[in-house]
C-alpha cells in the first residue's frame, strides 16, 4: 500500500521560496501514474497546484504557473514542490498525492502546514 | 475554466437519515471525470467516488454517486455518526490538464 509523507520547513519568509518533498513508500514514483500537490488554506477549500510524471513532464494550475516548479527524483523515490515569491496568501496545508482512476486523487499524504510570515 | 458549485453549503441531518449533496459544473464535465471526497478535521481528504458513480476501494455502499454533464449528486443513504464531515467534488479538464475542486459542503449533525 502506497504511503506518502511530506517534509520541509513549516515557516517561510515573505518573498522567499517554499520547498517541500514527498517521499513515496510502498510503491514506486516510476509507476504509470501522475503525482500531484494540493493545498488548503486554513479553514478553506482545496486547490490543485500541479502534477508530475516520472518522466519529468509537468502540468500546473494556471493561477500558480508563474511561481511553481514540481520535479521528480526517481533515484530517491520522491517528488518535490518549489513555490517562489510567497506571500501570506500561500499559507496553507500542503498535501502530496497520487492521481487515481478517472482523474481522481486516490492517495494522500497527511499534509504539512506551511506558514508564510516574517 | 470550469467552476464547480456545491450546494448546500451546510447540511444539517440526523443519523439514519438520507443526505443528498449537489455539485454543479459551469460547463459539461468530460468523460464524467467527477470525483467526491470526504474530509474530517485535521485529516487529508479521502476518495469516495470516481468517474461520477464508481465507489473507491473500501467505501461502504451507503455512498453513491450519480449524474452526468453538469449536474452531479452524492447520496448517503443512511447516515452513520462517522459520516459527518466536509465533502468536496472535483473535476478534471483534459486540455490543458487542470483539476478543480468545489468549495465543499459541510454535513453536520442536527
Amino acid at each position: 500500500q502506497v504511503q506518502l509523507q511530506e517534509s520541509g520547513p513549516g515557516l517561510v519568509k515573505p518573498s522567499g521560496t517554499l520547498s517541500l518533498t514527498c517521499a513515496v513508500s510502498g510503491g514506486s514514483v516510476s509507476s504509470t501514474t501522475w503525482w500531484s500537490w494540493v493545498r488548503q488554506p486554513p479553514g478553506k477549500g482545496l486547490e490543485w497546484i500541479g502534477e508530475v510524471y516520472h518522466s519529468g513532464t509537468t502540468n500546473y494550475s494556471p493561477s500558480l504557473m508563474s511561481r511553481v516548479t514540481i520535479s521528480v527524483d526517481t533515484s530517491k523515490n520522491q517528488f518535490s514542490l518549489n513555490l517562489n515569491s510567497v506571500t501570506a496568501a500561500d499559507t496553507a496545508v500542503y498535501y502530496c498525492a497520487r492521481n487515481g482512476p478517472a482523474a481522481s486523487v486516490d492517495c494522500w499524504g497527511q499534509g504539512t502546514l506551511v506558514t508564510v510570515s516574517s | 475554466e470550469i467552476v464547480l458549485t456545491q450546494s448546500p453549503g451546510t447540511l444539517s441531518s440526523s443519523p439514519g437519515e438520507r443526505a443528498t449533496l449537489s455539485c454543479r459544473a459551469s460547463q459539461s464535465v468530460t468523460n464524467n471525470y467527477l470525483a467526491w471526497y470526504q474530509q474530517k478535521p485535521g485529516q487529508a481528504p479521502k476518495l469516495l467516488i470516481y468517474g461520477a458513480s464508481t465507489r473507491a476501494t473500501g467505501i461502504p455502499d451507503r455512498f453513491s454517486g450519480s449524474g452526468s454533464g453538469t449536474d452531479f449528486t452524492l447520496t448517503i443513504s443512511r447516515l452513520e455518526p462517522e459520516d459527518f464531515a466536509v465533502y468536496y467534488c472535483q473535476q478534471y479538464v483534459i486540455s490543458p490538464p487542470i483539476y478543480t475542486f468545489g468549495q465543499g459542503t459541510k454535513l453536520e449533525i442536527k
